[in-house]
């Protein structure tokens, strides 16, 4: 199962919004409403942001939101702040698996 | 509140078997599975396979199968997974996460590293 392709690094100014795309195929993305996005600092565990697509745990911000068309999903962050500045990986559902993202690096400026 | 609690640091050698905890509470054990995440130094996430907490079935990555083991003892709510003939590029921190229905749910363990060395 080849790992699902997102962008190495995005960045945005403080204020803005910034969208990362995580492409799939129709096997696991396209195939299943069963997207996750993780949000990870250096030297720590990943904290699940978004899962199903679009819908956010408790406690986490509503400057996060997710959105799937065909093959690509995407996680949008607006409202950039400081603390977004991590790694962040997508993940999917894939016939009794999970495949995860290459990751991207998201800068604040 | 929901806990998964992996054991401590490992540092093996190459071809030797290495078994990682993840001892859950705060949630009824059984209800759910847990998955094995694995990330090494500087790289991404690494999906390595999943176990049934109710019935134990399993199902592991493809590029692991014949070395990985996951098992779980409910008695203590404890969820384990072995990794035998360990090369360098095992080397890697390795999380265990609370799974339901079919997706990864918001509990992680804190990570095990596990260095393989000579």
């Amino acid at each position: 199962q080849s790992a699902l392709t997102q962008p190495a690094s995005v960045s945005g100014s403080p204020g803005q919004s910034i969208t990362i795309s995580c492409t799939g195929t129709s096997s696991d993305v396209g195939g299943y409403n069963y997207v996750s996005w993780y949000q990870q600092h250096p030297g720590k565990a990943p904290k699940l942001m978004i899962y199903d697509v679009s819908n956010r745990p408790s406690g986490v911000s509503n400057r996060f939101s997710g959105s799937k068309s065909g093959n690509t999903a995407s996680l949008t962050i607006s409202g950039l702040q400081a603390e977004d500045e991590a790694d962040y990986y997508c993940s999917s559902y894939t016939s009794s698996s999970t495949v995860f993202g290459t990751g991207t690096k998201v800068t604040v400026l | 509140q929901v806990q998964l609690v992996q054991s401590g640091a490992e540092v093996k050698k190459p071809g030797a078997s290495v078994k990682v905890s993840c001892k859950a509470s705060g949630y009824t054990f059984t209800s759910y599975g847990i998955s094995w995440v694995r990330q090494a130094p500087g790289q991404g996430l690494e999906w390595m396979g999943w176990i049934s907490a109710y019935n134990g079935n399993t199902n592991y990555a493809q590029k692991l199968q014949g070395r990985v083991t996951m098992t779980t003892d409910t008695s203590t709510s404890t969820a384990y997974m072995e990794l035998r003939s360990l090369r360098s590029d095992d080397t890697a921190v390795y999380y265990c996460a609370r799974v339901d229905g079919l997706v990864i749910d918001p509990y992680w363990g804190q990570g095990t590293l596990v260095t393989v060395s000579s």
